[in-house]
């Protein structure tokens, strides 16, 4: 089946430490993005690709890391300097290039920090 | 700044009393305008994609329009599956996907 798929669903993690968050996408998309969302709140953007080896910050950049090596993934590092880490990822995949289609979003990775 | 500003942030309704969701823009060269639902705790579900002002879409209940400042969603006879958050998003000529704060819909029997 063509989709995005997120992993893990569920993360803990201890202060201090980083941890990687996965996105893997079979739908051919250009684009991948990752989104941050806190309860009760909308989607913040963190980062955004375009094409392989290329990626924007987002509003809310600080504290985190990305890479694109491969087309059909976007990892996301939340890094020890990210200060309230704990929130509900999102990652979503599209076509940009020609007119822009709608994003297609995973299933989301719930962090907590303990 | 690209912004995409969402009202009211919530709103409770009755079974099938009508009403409308706000969604307005600052986005230098929109490419287009996009309305997602989301359940609790997990991703949000594609619902329309609006490129230019003047145009409609509609599904079931749901009818989506666009002007060149701001986008409505209006729910017609709302059903309590209706509820929901509903999220608009703008994209612009840099491939930016840059989404609103949502407004979260109760309908009550």
């Amino acid at each position: 089946d063509g989709g995005i798929t997120q992993s893990p669903k569920y993360l803990f993690r201890k202060e201090g430490q980083n941890v990687t968050l996965s996105c893997e996408q079979n739908l051919n998309h250009d684009a991948m993005y990752w989104y941050r969302q806190d309860p009760g709140q909308g989607l913040r953007l963190i980062y955004y690709s375009q094409i392989v080896n290329d990626f924007q910050k987002g509003d809310i950049a600080e504290g985190y890391s990305v890479s694109r090596e491969k087309k059909e993934s976007f990892p996301l590092t939340v890094t020890s300097a990210q200060k309230n880490p704990t929130a509900f990822y999102l990652c979503a995949s599209r076509n940009y290039r020609e007119d822009p289609t709608e994003a297609f979003f995973g299933q989301g990775t719930r962090l907590t920090v303990v | 700044e690209d912004q995409v500003t969402q009202s009211p942030e919530a709103l409770r309704l009755q079974e099938g009393e009508s009403s409308s969701l706000n969604c307005s823009y600052t986005v230098s060269g929109l490419r287009g305008l996009f309305w997602y639902r989301q359940d609790p705790g997990k991703g949000p579900e594609f619902l329309f994609t609006l490129y230019s002002a003047g145009e409609e879409k509609e599904k079931e209940r749901l009818k989506a329009t666009l002007t060149k400042k701001e986008s409505f969603l209006h729910i017609t006879a709302p059903k309590p599956e209706d509820s929901a958050t509903y999220l608009c998003a703008a994209t612009d000529s840099w491939g930016k996907l840059q989404f609103g704060a949502g407004t979260q819909v109760v309908v009550t029997p």
